[in-house]
């Protein structure tokens, strides 16, 4: 069974530009999480989709950043324009209600580095 | 202060220790409690969960959870070099009927042979 899929695994950009990483999460998972991850405040969550609706965006930390989710296959956080302080490890992460409560499923994250 | 508060280490220990991973919380609200392990450039692994307090053991691991003290404890028996990672706590309590993680900062734990 393919995992939770996220892309690109690497991207560096330079301050100003548009952002996307994208998630494919696994197949019959109705809930879809964005964490983000850095040495300082480890992971946070910044936005949660169930059934394809975000139901919990409180995480997002400014107006550059956004999320959708068209389909229940697909996702994507968009980060316009990106700053040198955006730089962390983005984690998708997707998850089904009939599972354990708090089982997540993590992809292996995209490294952003913005300079 | 933060609702989760773990120490985030180095904790360096021989192979074949016993290690010990703790977190302390602030919200009553918690019930499901979870450690995941997370490997150098790849997502967390949920590795065990328990639910309310008490112990659960799976294998090498034992977790252990005091709702009274808002602490709960990973315990690592006969420590291997595989076992090198970071370690998140995170917890969980019903927000409007979806459970949500809140995640520790981690314990990275380094077992040397």
């Amino acid at each position: 069974d393919a995992g939770v899929i996220q892309s690109p695994r690497h991207e560096v950009t330079e301050m100003g530009q548009e952002v996307t990483l994208r998630c494919k999460p696994i197949s019959g998972h109705n809930s879809l999480f964005w964490y983000r991850q850095t040495m300082m405040r480890g992971l946070e969550l910044l936005i949660y989709f169930n059934n394809n609706v975000p139901i919990d965006d409180s995480g997002m930390p400014e107006d550059r950043f956004s999320a959708k989710m068209p389909n229940a296959s697909f996702s994507t956080l968009k980060i316009q324009p990106s700053e040198p302080r955006d730089s962390a490890v983005y984690f998708c992460a997707s998850s089904s209600q009939g599972m354990s409560a708090g089982e997540l499923f993590f992809g292996e994250g995209s490294r952003l580095t913005v300079l | 202060q933060k609702e989760v508060e773990q120490d985030p280490g180095p904790l360096s220990v021989p192979e074949g220790a016993i290690v010990s991973l703790n977190c302390t919380y602030s919200n009553s609200a918690f019930q499901y409690f979870m450690w995941y392990r997370q490997y150098s450039r790849k997502g967390p692994e949920l590795l065990m969960y328990t639910y309310s307090s008490g112990n659960k053991e799976d294998g090498r691991f034992t977790a252990q959870v005091d709702k009274s003290s808002k602490y709960i404890s990973l315990f690592i028996r006969d420590s291997q070099p595989s076992d090198s990672a970071t370690y998140l706590c995170a917890m969980s309590g019903t927000t409007g009927g979806s459970y949500i993680p809140t995640f520790g900062r981690g314990t990275s734990l380094i077992v040397h042979p």
